[in-house]
């Protein structure tokens, strides 16, 4: 499997509080990305990363924002959770390989949020 | 804007059938293609990569083809088994390969 790992897995918190999750990976890729499913909505990207302190915004980004200060690390942080953000989380990494073709994309085991 | 489609939304065969599952996409301008297993509650397993030079991959029972020029690709499953029932899903990265977009998923059963 490849080393990617979130934290936490399971979060219930309140409406209007911060919440932070993270994902750390440790096989040095170059993308990282977020997404949120649910039901009858399939995946949605949220935020992704090309590079440390380079991001960008998805398809669902509002009251979303990330962080990447290092390779290993990419941080999302609802500003101020509301009940419509309770989802689970998906974080996925993927890399360039051979002659600078786009690997494999690789998901994390997903972080289930609920917000009362 | 990119769009991926998958059809069926629901398929449910009986053991040991052949079958096909289907992906289009709008914007030919793809770096790849890769297809998805996800298990109920569980996170997404990669089953293919298809770069965009190539035109099918394989792996066991499983071959998926790619068709940029009419946008769609194809997962053959051979010789169907119970534990091949789950969420099959496909993506491609486009936009200088930053956004990876997914279908909404092909949920698939099969009947021992």
């Amino acid at each position: 499997d490849a080393g990617i790992t979130q934290s936490p897995r399971h979060k219930v918190t309140e409406t209007g509080t911060p919440v932070t999750l993270r994902c750390h990976q440790t096989e040095n890729h170059r993308y990282m990305y977020w997404y949120r499913q649910d039901p009858g909505h399939g995946l949605r990207l949220i935020h992704y990363s090309y590079g440390v302190k380079d991001t960008d915004k998805g398809e669902v980004s509002d009251g979303y924002s990330v962080s990447r200060s290092k390779t290993e690390d990419f941080l999302l942080t609802l500003e101020s959770a509301t009940s419509s953000q309770t989802s689970v989380y998906f974080c996925a990494i993927s890399g360039v390989v051979g002659q600078g073709a786009l690997g494999e994309a690789f998901f994390g085991q997903g972080t289930r949020l609920t917000v009362v | 804007k990119q769009e991926v489609t998958q059809i069926p939304a629901a398929l449910s065969v009986p053991e040991g059938e052949n079958l096909v599952l289907n992906c289009s996409f709008t914007d030919s301008a793809i770096y790849n293609l890769q297809w998805f297993r996800q298990d109920p509650g569980k996170g997404l397993t990669s089953l293919l990569l298809i770069q965009s030079s190539q035109r099918e991959q394989t792996s066991g029972r499983l071959n998926a083809s790619l068709d940029k020029s009419s946008g769609r690709s194809t997962l053959y499953i051979a010789a169907s088994q119970p534990g091949d029932s789950a969420t099959y899903l496909c993506a491609v990265p486009y936009s200088s390969a930053s956004k990876i977009i997914f279908g909404s998923g092909t949920r698939l059963s099969i009947r021992p």
